[in-house]
């Protein structure tokens, strides 16, 4: 596609539900990023794909998250037995791929989780 | 862990007036990138500095990467109201691709 895409744009969950979210990178993009964005923070980082590989998981903040992208392309985060701190915007990036450090990377709208 | 740090936090300025954000790094960056959020928004790439020393610019906004490739600056000459947003500053820190700084808020009255 054009863009990075992402669904839903807001979602909001009973605490102790689960949420999936859902991105569509750039079409051909060999990486993908997740990013949590609390209000009025930066982007902090939770994983990283290259093609269908997790290369890095560092940032999930616990066992309840997972991430993955079996075909390369979509990528699915899951949240299980969501809290309110879990409350963020969820951010997924791609970029074209070479060294993760130098990823210049496009930014998909974003997911807005609340947790009630 | 290994962080990019920003100021200021937030910047109000006259509209007319310049603006500075500095990003610092303990450890030396392959590369810096900076990216801008409106209000409501999500990240959109400005530029990416690799060698030590650049200086890039873009209309207004100029961008430097420190010669030892641990801090970097954007400085915005005569801003306007469209200037409006956060500004962050993103390298790669230890084993993480792309680590963000909070950000530099901007509020530019008319």
């Amino acid at each position: 596609g054009a863009g990075v895409s992402q669904s839903p744009r807001y979602k909001v969950a009973k605490r102790g539900q689960d949420v999936a979210l859902r991105c569509d990178p750039i079409s051909g993009h060999v990486s993908l990023f997740w990013y949590q964005q609390a209000l009025g923070q930066g982007p902090e980082f939770l994983t990283y794909f290259q093609n269908e590989a997790q290369l890095d998981k560092s940032g999930l903040p616990s066992d309840r998250f997972f991430a993955e992208r079996p075909e390369g392309s979509v990528s699915t985060l899951k949240i299980q037995r969501t809290q309110q701190e879990d409350s963020a915007v969820y951010l997924c990036a791609s970029s074209p791929g070479g060294p993760a450090g130098a990823n210049v990377l496009t930014f998909g709208a974003g997911s807005r989780l609340t947790v009630l | 862990g290994q962080q990019v740090m920003q100021i200021p936090q937030y910047q109000h300025v006259q509209e007319g007036e310049d603006f500075t954000t500095y990003c610092n790094s303990s450890t030396t960056l392959s590369n810096i990138q900076w990216y801008k959020q409106r209000p409501g928004g999500h990240p959109v790439f400005l530029i990416q500095l690799v060698k030590s020393g650049e200086v890039k610019k873009q209309k207004r906004l100029t961008f430097q990467f420190g010669e030892a490739k641990k801090n970097s600056s954007l400085h915005i000459t005569a801003t306007q109201t469209t200037d409006v947003g956060t500004y962050f500053c993103a390298g790669p820190a230890g084993n993480t691709p792309l680590v963000f700084g909070k950000g530099t808020r901007l509020s530019v009255i008319a």
